[in-house]
């Protein structure tokens, strides 16, 4: 049972480096998302997806992009990284988008120097 | 915009002694209110959702209540092993114009239960 599975768990980047985040669900949840977790900070949304080929911004959604081929899914890039995003990323899902228990995966520790 | 405050930030309790987390909210319309448990180095584990006033739920030594403005977190004897970060968020309805895709998270209170 895999629930939402993340990588990498750490990773360290160069200012101006691009990559991406994994994040796959077994689950069969149609909403995907992705927060970032700071020191001081609640998580906060970045981007989201209600089902495969949809998706949206979050509260902070400069700087990353998000696609959804696939229900299971919703990999996030970094498109020229920066000291601003290191960070603790989660992704999320649950079975639908609203009403019903959200699940996180492991995360991801990216540090941009 | 919604909002969410927990309070304490930080909790040191000795093992047994029972106490509550507060978690107030605004939020245009409640679609739910979560709790999850988060431990160093981890993603938030799932707890409890509560969704109208005057809902309760229990899980061993834990015990959520919802009343229209806040959510308490109520923990009878704690052991060592319940230390961690308890989180709080809220969800609102689409509904009442709210934003139904996100949670809003609290920023947190640290419990640690001493030995």
């Amino acid at each position: 049972n895999a629930g939402v599975t993340q990588t990498p768990k750490f990773q360290v980047l160069k200012t101006g480096q691009s990559m991406t985040l994994q994040c796959a669900q077994d689950m069969n949840h149609e909403y995907m998302s992705w927060y970032r977790q700071d020191p001081g900070m609640g998580l906060r949304l970045i981007h989201y997806s209600v089902g495969a080929g949809i998706t949206d911004q979050g509260e902070v959604p400069n700087g990353y992009n998000v696609s959804r081929s696939t229900t299971e899914d919703f990999p996030l890039r970094l498109l020229s990284a920066a000291p601003s995003q290191t960070s603790v990323y989660f992704c999320a899902s649950s079975l639908q988008v609203s009403g019903n228990t959200i699940y996180f995966g492991e995360g991801s520790w990216l540090t941009v120097v | 915009e919604d909002q969410v405050t927990q309070s304490p930030e930080a909790l040191r309790l000795q093992e047994g002694e029972s106490s509550s987390l507060n978690c107030s909210y605004t939020v245009s319309g409640l679609r739910g209110l979560f709790w999850y448990r988060q431990d160093p180095g981890k993603g938030p584990e799932f707890l409890f959702t509560l969704y109208s006033a005057g809902e309760e739920k229990e899980k061993e030594r834990l015990k959520a209540t919802l009343t229209k403005k806040e959510s308490f977190l109520h923990i009878t004897a704690p052991k060592p092993e319940d230390s961690a970060t308890y989180l709080c968020a809220v969800q609102a309805n689409a509904n009442s114009g709210g934003s139904n895709y996100k949670l809003t998270f609290g920023k947190g209170t640290l419990l640690t239960v001493n030995p």
